[in-house]
């Protein structure tokens, strides 16, 4: 079975700072990995997406993640972080058949501080 | 483009009371739909999916069920709500046959069962 955890409940950064969300997942084969952020009261909003090939993905809003097949980790970052970036943000491991099954962990709160 | 309607955005009812919420997808043919509960502090719990009309699949035993009675309409209802219903319901989408696809949302209904 597939699972997702993130260690950080919540994070908090000064504006302007850099950022590093954690991810580590448990699939058997070539997982399908998701990052997606939720504003409070909202959907959830696909940042990026790794299916195979560059380990590193770019994605909406400046972020990014890398695949860490070793390490099991799909860890998101951004350079630097604006004060509209606070918000929820979910890893997501998917099933090669159908993605939208995916399993997500409970979520990572960013603050950000001016 | 596609659109994910979902309503109402919130709803208090009663313990006992019956519960009906709908979702359409716009902009997409055959799509693949899920309803997930999120429930507060927590990651997305997937209760339903369906890959047609009238194919539903359950993913966890409740006091739910799903139902849909067009291509692109998902409905969640119950016949008895109770207090541990409440949460953020969620429907979301992905295109069918693409096992990759990731997920887009709608923005959730908050129900509370007093």
């Amino acid at each position: 079975a597939q699972s997702v955890t993130q260690p950080d409940i919540h994070i908090t950064v000064s504006e302007g700072a850099s950022l590093e969300l954690r991810c580590n997942y448990s699939y058997g084969a070539t997982p399908y990995l998701f990052w997606y952020v939720q504003s409070p009261g909202q959907g959830l909003q696909l940042l990026l997406k790794y299916f195979s090939g560059d380990t590193l993905v770019q994605g909406i809003k400046g972020f990014e993640a890398e695949f860490k097949r070793s390490q099991s980790s799909f860890n998101l970052r951004k350079p630097s972080v604006h004060w509209s970036d606070a918000a929820e943000y979910f890893c997501a491991v998917g099933a090669p058949t159908n993605a939208g099954k995916s399993t997500f962990g409970d979520g990572t709160t960013l603050t950000v501080k001016p | 483009s596609q659109t994910i309607h979902q309503w109402p955005a919130t709803l208090v009812q009663p313990v006992g009371s019956p519960l009906s919420l709908e979702c359409t997808v716009e902009g997409t043919s055959n799509p693949n739909l899920y309803w997930y509960r999120q429930a507060a502090g927590r990651g997305l719990q997937l209760l339903f999916y369906s890959v047609g009309i009238g194919q539903i699949s359950s993913e966890v035993p409740q006091n739910l069920s799903a139902s849909r009675p067009q291509d692109r309409q998902f409905i969640l209802s119950s016949k008895k709500l109770l207090l541990s219903d409440s949460g953020f319901y969620l429907c979301a989408w992905s295109v069918w046959g693409v096992g990759n696809s990731p997920l887009h949302f709608g923005n959730g209904t908050r129900l509370t069962v007093t």
